[in-house]
């Protein structure tokens, strides 16, 4: 079970879009619609934003969207606010019954 | 509302076993898998176990297999993870997590605890 790859960090000024890529293998990425994203900010518990590759919640913005393209999905966070700064982690099912976090991206708004 | 209440967690001697619970409240607990992750200091999320709807189904992660085993008791809507053998890298924020699937190994953890932190000293 191999960590999905996340960039460390990404940055954004209010009102911008940014990007967090996630990539894996076709062994779980590339291989299932089972990709989710979940938002954490310092000492708190995630929560979840993104579900099945492109699905929000009730009560997520619709700033945030989610896509995939092969091993790899991408989170985008539109009109980038304040309360947007946090870490950010992917997970994807990886098949026989496992779940894969990525390392996590540390998302600064500028 | 949904909550989720973990407890147990505490510092222990490595080789220690430890018996994490999690309360749920606010659902119906016997329809829903549930997870447990943890978080080592300063570090990412890593999935430990889950367990499906009706505890048949019962899944763990390489570093913990063979050590930890996770339970339910639908009678009492708690969530239990028994820990043997710890060791010192098992030092986390121990997070139990509902999924949004009966038998839940796909994730989508849509209600999280405020986690219990476990640490093993030497």
């Amino acid at each position: 079970q191999s960590a999905l790859t996340q960039p460390p960090s990404a940055s954004g000024s209010p009102g911008q879009s940014v990007i967090i890529s996630c990539t894996g293998t076709s062994s779980d990425v590339g291989g299932y619609n089972y990709v989710s994203w979940y938002q954490q900010h310092p000492d708190k518990a995630p929560k979840l934003m993104i579900y099945e590759v492109s699905k929000r919640p009730s009560g997520v913005p619709d700033r945030f969207s989610g896509s995939k393209s092969g091993n790899t999905a991408s989170l985008t966070v539109s009109g980038l606010q304040a309360e947007d700064e946090a870490d950010y982690y992917c997970s994807s099912y990886a098949g026989s019954n496992n779940l894969v976090f990525g390392g996590g991206t540390k998302l600064t708004v500028l | 509302q949904v909550q989720l209440v973990e407890s147990g967690g505490g510092v222990v001697q490595t080789g220690i076993s430890l018996r994490l619970s999690c309360a749920a409240s606010g659902f119906t607990f016997s329809n829903y898998g549930m997870h447990w992750v943890r978080q080592a200091p300063g570090k990412g999320l890593e999935w430990v176990a889950d367990i499906g709807y009706d505890g048949s189904n019962k899944f763990y992660g390489d570093s913990v297999r063979g050590r930890f085993t996770i339970s339910r008791d639908n009678s009492k809507n708690t969530l239990y993870l028994q820990m043997n053998s710890l060791r010192a890298e098992d030092t986390a924020v121990f997070y139990c997590a509902r999924s949004r699937y009966s038998y839940g190994s796909e994730g989508s953890l849509d209600y999280w605890g405020q986690g219990t932190l476990v640490t093993v000293s030497s």
